[in-house]
């Protein structure tokens, strides 16, 4: 069966701190794995999408990478417009997505 | 650009009553999907649609129905509404299944069942 673990469950940073947010995962096949950002009262919203081991993605202060087991989400020099549930998600197939239950991510000012 | 859409946005009900949600699409995608997501659990997979006029079960299936009615609209229904179906429901839609494209999701639909 498909497992996906984030840790930690809550991460509270001041503006500035860098971090990691780590994904690890079983799957059977992998066709992708996809972090995303989830603000309060909102639908996910669409970060990166990583496929095979070694790839990188940035976006801003975001930077994600993936080995065979893990993917690590780097936060660089936060701001508080960056708090918010970051999940991971990965895909053994076309149409289904595993998720993860998501790491809180506070930044302080 | 609306994207997904959802309504309505907040429902409360009785036990045993049903409900349709529903979820629309102007992206021309070809899959749409349904979750839902309770603390601590993450988004679960109730049903998708790869494309029209095909559903499939996702990883909670049981208790609801869906209906593909047009390439944009997918909607979810809860025959006789229970207590463990109170959460928080998400559509999704993507093209080409995910192998080159991510889910894009609506801002859900808040269900609480007394």
């Amino acid at each position: 069966e498909d497992q996906v673990t984030q840790s930690p469950e809550a991460l509270r940073l001041q503006e500035g701190e860098s971090s990691s947010l780590n994904c690890s995962y079983t799957v059977s096949g992998l066709r992708g794995l996809f972090w995303y950002r989830q603000d309060p009262g909102k639908g996910p919203e669409f970060l990166f999408t990583l496929y095979s081991a070694g790839e990188e993605k940035e976006k801003e202060r975001l930077k994600a990478t993936l080995t065979k087991k893990e993917s690590f989400l780097h936060i660089t020099a936060p701001k508080p417009e960056d708090s918010a549930t970051y999940l991971c998600a990965v895909t053994p197939s076309d149409y289904k997505l595993s998720f993860g239950a998501g790491t809180t991510v506070t930044v302080r000012a | 650009n609306a994207g997904v859409t959802q309504t309505p946005k907040f429902q409360v009900l009785k036990t045993g009553q049903s409900m349709t949600l529903q979820c629309a699409q102007d992206m021309n995608h070809n899959s749409m999907y349904w979750y839902r997501q309770d603390p601590g659990m993450g988004l679960r997979l109730i049903y998708y649609s790869a494309s029209e006029g095909t559903t499939d079960k996702g990883e909670v299936p049981n208790g609801y129905n869906v209906s593909r009615l047009n390439k944009r609209e997918f909607s979810l229904r809860l025959e006789s509404a229970a207590p463990s179906q109170t959460s928080v429901y998400f559509c999704a839609s993507s093209d080409m299944g995910q192998r080159k494209r991510a889910q894009h999701f609506g801002d859900g639909t808040r269900l609480s069942i007394l």
